[in-house]
């Protein structure tokens, strides 16, 4: 059984398109977030929600548009994909303060 | 601004060798401290956590940390090294349950044989 689990594990997508990476935790956690990993695998956070609620917004571009319907996913859409969006995006949650993380999504906009 | 640096961008060791992780933070108060494993094409794992207590963290995989309030450090060490440690490791850290994680900018370890 996986903890955190992502889909896709890879999307490959042209400039301006829209794009859905989806996030599932079945750990009972109440809190989710999204990182990004850029190309020197330096960890960012991107969002934060707490039982559906957002709780942390870093300074992320409003293209990126985060969605918990239920505290055991949260999904993140991106509108108008930039070549800079290329990365990976990791999904995690927490309910003691360690994160678990998913396997993350291999993002690459051509 | 709160954080934790890593200085050691890549290490290399020979397995069997011993290895130590270097890992500084800047909190001001004592913070809630992480070390991550990534394998290549993986997500992150986690290694070991420190809250409070016993400044001598034991982790899974024979690692273990120590906290040196006095160094502001959680350095990362291992004993003996196996070929399968080779990944890039992150130290990460927070103010509390509620608050975010940041993240060093990675350690990466290669092991020869």
């Amino acid at each position: 059984d996986t903890a955190v689990s992502q889909t896709p594990k890879y999307l490959v997508t042209q400039m301006g398109n829209d794009k859905s990476i989806k996030c599932e935790q079945n750990l009972g956690h109440d809190t989710m977030y999204w990182y990004k990993q850029d190309s020197k695998k330096f960890l960012k956070i991107m969002f934060s929600y707490n039982n559906k609620e957002l709780i942390i917004n870093e300074t992320v571009p409003n293209r990126f548009s985060p969605k918990s319907p239920d505290k055991a996913h949260l999904n993140l859409h991106i509108n108008s994909l930039e070549l800079g969006d290329s990365a990976v995006y990791f999904c995690a949650s927490t309910y003691t303060g360690e994160l678990f993380f998913g396997e993350g999504s291999r993002l690459t906009v051509l | 601004a709160q954080s934790v640096t890593q200085p050691d961008i890549h290490i290399t060791v020979s397995e069997g060798a011993s290895l130590e992780l270097r890992c500084n933070y800047s909190y001001g108060a004592t913070p809630y401290l992480f070390w991550y494993v990534q394998s290549p094409g993986q997500g992150l794992q986690l290694l070991l956590k420190y809250f409070s207590g016993d400044t001598l963290v034991q982790g899974i995989k024979g690692f273990e940390a120590e906290f040196k309030r006095s160094q502001s450090s959680f350095n990362l060490r291992k004993p003996s090294v196996h070929w399968s440690d080779a990944a890039e490791y992150f130290c990460a850290g927070r103010t509390g349950t509620a608050s975010k994680l940041t993240f060093g900018t990675g350690t990466r370890l290669q092991v020869t044989l």
